[in-house]
Formats: C-alpha cells, sequence, structure tokens
C-alpha cells in the first residue's frame, strides 16, 4: 500500500502567525498532487492542483510548492486569520481520477 | 456556483438495518465518485463511476454495499446491513476532468 502523509496532525497557532504544512507521497507513478480546504459542516474545497516539478501556485494568503523527486509538497498560509481554522488535505494521484488521501492536518487558528 | 449535493446530511441507525445515501452532481460532470472518511483517516474510494458504469469498486464491501448511477447523473449508495464498523462520513465528489474533484457536504453516518 502506498501511503500518503501529512504533518503535523494538527496545529494551534495565534492570528497572524505563518504556518506550513507537509505532505509526502510515493515519488513513482506521479500524476497530480491536490490540496483541499475541509472546514467544519461544510464541503471540501479544492485549493490546487499541482503537476509539475518545481509548481508553485498562490491563493490570496495561501500557497504551495511540489517537488516530485523526492515526493512532498508544502502548504503556507501567511498571517494566518480566524477563518483559516479547517483540515487540509492533500491528495496524491497516481493516474487518470485516482486520487490518495492523506489524514489532513487540523489548523486551529485562534483570535 | 454549483455544488454537489448530498441527502441526508446525518443518518442514525441500528446495526443490521439498511441505509440509503444520495448524491446530485454538478452539472455536466460525467465522473462521480463516493469515499467514506472513517474518524482520524484520510477519505477513502468506495466506488468510481464514469457516467452509468462503475469504472472502480474495488474498495467496495461488496457483500453489504452497492452504488448505481442509473441514468448517468445521480447516485445512491445503499449497506445491508449496516454494521458498527460503518459509522463513517461519506462523501461524494464529481468531476468533468481528471483534475479537480468537487466535493458534497457528505453524510455522516452513525450506527448504533
Amino acid at each position: 500500500i502506498l501511503n500518503v502523509e501529512q504533518s503535523p496532525q494538527s496545529l494551534h497557532v495565534q492570528e497572524g502567525d505563518s504556518t506550513n504544512f507537509t505532505c509526502s507521497f510515493p515519488s513513482s507513478n506521479f500524476y497530480a498532487l491536490h490540496w483541499y480546504r475541509w472546514e467544519t459542516a461544510k464541503s471540501p474545497e479544492a485549493l490546487f492542483v499541482m503537476t509539475l516539478n518545481g509548481d508553485e501556485k498562490k491563493k490570496g494568503r495561501i500557497s504551495a510548492t511540489l517537488n516530485t523527486k523526492e515526493g512532498y509538497s508544502y502548504l503556507y498560509i501567511k498571517g494566518s486569520q480566524p477563518e483559516d481554522s479547517a483540515t487540509y488535505l492533500c491528495a496524491w494521484g497516481s493516474g487518470y481520477s485516482t486520487l490518495t488521501f492523506g489524514k489532513g492536518t487540523m489548523l486551529l487558528v485562534s483570535p | 456556483e454549483a455544488e454537489v449535493a448530498q441527502s441526508p446530511r446525518y443518518k442514525i441507525t441500528e446495526k443490521s438495518q439498511a441505509v440509503a445515501f444520495w448524491c446530485d452532481p454538478i452539472s455536466g460532470h460525467a465522473t462521480l465518485y463516493w469515499y467514506r472518511q472513517i474518524l482520524g483517516q484520510g477519505p477513502e474510494l468506495l466506488v468510481q463511476f464514469q457516467d452509468e458504469s462503475v469504472v472502480d469498486d474495488s474498495q467496495l464491501p461488496k457483500d453489504r454495499f452497492s452504488a448505481e448511477r442509473l441514468k448517468g447523473v445521480d447516485s445512491t449508495l445503499k449497506i445491508q446491513p449496516a454494521e458498527l464498523g460503518d459509522s463513517a462520513m461519506y462523501l461524494c465528489a464529481s468531476t468533468r476532468t481528471s483534475e479537480t474533484q468537487y466535493f458534497g457536504p457528505g453524510t455522516r453516518l452513525l450506527v448504533l
């Protein structure tokens, strides 16, 4: 079984702190790496899809990088806000539309 | 903005009972997925449809789970009989391409 690992499991920061999470995945048979944000009682929301080694994506205060050769991706949040509190999931795509998810990183941002 | 719809949002049932979940994907999305997320784990694929055809159901416990998408639009996932270990969040997602999957809010199932 090929695993997708996310760290840390959970994180508690203060408003204004910057933070980052790690997603590690098998470097073989790589197709795409997805990041999702999942707020309580809502649908998981797609943040980024990255396919190329060295990809960097940005959406507001959130950005992500991708290293397919060593099998990791970082998600950065600059100046965390309470509304950023959510579980952040990464998913490794090894083929056409097949995703393997990590367990997620639960972020809590306190005012 | 179009969304994936799921119902019910919450379901409590007793073990050995039958339960069914419904999903209506975003219009025009040919591919539909059912995932199960057990507390503390990531979502795991149960079944994938391309239009009305099953593409992948290798992780679907076929002795008690069934899924259908008869007209290639909405889909139903059924569990009969439900077991305590089936307590989980059941997520539906759809996509038009092989990239972003769009998720519904899920159905949280509790089996007593």
